[in-house]
């Protein structure tokens, strides 16, 4: 049962235009959403995060949107670089496992920014 | 330089033939995880720390074995190894779970059991 999901395993965009990045939960309890990013033979790295009492959270050129009602995340990155290309991860926490320590993590979304 | 360091990066080993992969970080944090990387399944956790001699399951904890004795090193231990335990390991630690305190993960340990 897979209670973080990112439908779309790949994207590819133009260097210079928008990457959007989506992700799906089923826990209405969740309250805390994380976006990590991962280059190849290195560990995920935190990217940015939002609290459930938010809606949107700013940093910089990443931009995560929060829609509680549709249990839906999604991360903008503009404009996006070669530099961009990783894998996303997006992870939950909540529903309690903020005080067990659990997080839960999505499939991931491999970006490929062209040049 | 603050890191989470595992050894070693890559082991390749045979069924049933008990393995230690170690977790050692520098930064003083009180929570330890351990997650395992597949594909089409991202990251899932198997065994984490909230402090010394605090374990706890994840979600996939079959198979797997753990220890905090000091503040510093989680090894994650596979007393009897299988192929379906072939895996990329990543160990991660924060100064306590929680929104507040993101996961500084370590360089990854790709095993394979034949």
């Amino acid at each position: 049962d897979q209670q973080v999901k990112q439908n779309s395993p790949s994207l590819s965009v133009q260097e210079g235009r928008i990457s959007i990045l989506n992700c799906d939960y089923t826990n209405s309890m969740f309250d805390y959403f994380l976006w990590y990013k991962k280059y190849p033979a290195e560990g995920p790295t935190f990217l940015i995060s939002i609290s459930s009492i938010k809606d949107k959270n700013e940093d910089g050129r990443f931009t995560v949107f929060l829609n509680k009602s549709a249990k839906h995340l999604s991360l903008h990155i503009v404009p996006s670089q070669p530099g961009d290309s990783a894998v996303y991860f997006c992870a939950a926490s909540g529903a309690g496992s903020s005080n067990t320590g659990k997080l839960i993590f999505g499939q991931g979304t491999t970006l490929q920014v062209k040049p | 330089e603050a890191q989470v360091t595992q050894n070693p990066r890559y082991l390749i080993t045979v069924t049933g033939k008990k393995l230690t992969v170690t977790c050692s970080q520098n930064m003083n944090h009180e929570y330890m995880s351990w997650y395992r990387q597949d594909p089409g399944l991202g990251l899932r956790q198997i065994y984490y720390s909230m402090n010394v001699e605090v374990t706890d399951k994840g979600d996939v904890p079959e198979g797997y074995k753990v220890s905090r004795k000091e503040k510093r090193n989680f090894p994650l231990i596979l007393e009897s190894p299988s192929p379906n335990q072939t895996s990329l390991y990543f160990c991660a630690s924060s100064p306590r779970q929680g929104f507040w305190s993101p996961l500084h993960f370590g360089n990854g340990t790709r095993l394979t059991v034949t």
